[in-house]
């Protein structure tokens, strides 16, 4: 189950700025490093932020993690038609059920 | 480059057992932790488990008692297996490459690479 809370939509005009947020608790984002991933219609999810704020080579910049507490957020600049895709959260909860734990996801669409 | 290739049954018939294997290449095997997830048509993603380079597994406790994660570094693969399928298991299956470590207690664990995916239907 999804126990990280995000928005579930979201959309703007191309070359405007769009922000996800991200909800946990402090067994999970609030005391441990967030990945952010992309995925494109009928495709695999891609590694877009991990280590709450690190991109991997290849990633533009117009991508960026955030956090602060128990919340994240993915800030995506300069929109491209491109970007439209669902956008997911992640991280480690290390609860008494410890294990991966993923966002609800959100939808991005370019107006 | 690491690649991941991911095959296995496609449809199968409540309780029967779904096997997915996945294929590493062009990478390390011991270093990184193995994990399957999976989505539901129309749905997020789900931490099934992984499996470590040393063999060890750890598993989503909502399939604990029906799932296993293994290993065979001699031919770069590791595999999943799920018992007593039912229609709720119908989803996307995805093999992923994890890194995982902490520091200062801190844990970090993300998906790197992933597979094609595979599509498992369970249907009587």
């Amino acid at each position: 189950q999804s126990v990280l809370t995000q928005p579930p939509s979201v959309s703007a005009a191309p070359g405007q700025r769009v922000t996800i947020s991200c909800s946990g608790t402090s067994s999970n984002i609030g005391n441990n490093y967030v990945s952010w991933y992309q995925q494109l219609p009928g495709t695999a999810p891609k590694l877009l932020i991990y280590d709450d704020d690190d991109r991997p080579s290849g990633i533009p910049d117009r991508f960026s993690g955030s956090k602060s507490g128990t919340s994240a957020t993915l800030d995506i600049t300069g929109l491209q038609t491109g970007d439209e895709a669902d956008y997911y959260c992640g991280t480690w909860d290390s609860s008494v059920t410890s294990g991966g734990v993923f966002g609800t996801g959100t939808r991005v669409t370019v107006l | 480059q690491v690649q991941l290739q991911q095959w296995g049954t496609g449809l199968l018939k409540p309780s029967e057992a779904l096997s997915l294997t996945c294929a590493v290449s062009g990478g390390s095997f011991t270093d990184y932790y193995w994990t399957w997830i999976r989505q539901p048509p129309g749905k997020g993603l789900e931490w099934i488990g992984y499996v470590d380079g040393r063999g060890v597994s750890k598993y989503n406790t909502t399939l604990k008692s029906r799932v296993a994660i293994s290993l065979d570094a001699s031919r770069s693969h590791f595999s999943l297996d799920l018992y007593s399928v039912t229609a709720a298991d119908t989803a996307v299956y995805f093999c992923a490459r994890g890194r995982k470590y902490s520091s200062s207690s801190r844990w970090r664990y993300y998906f790197d690479s992933w597979g094609q995916g595979t599509l498992v239907s369970v249907s009587s």
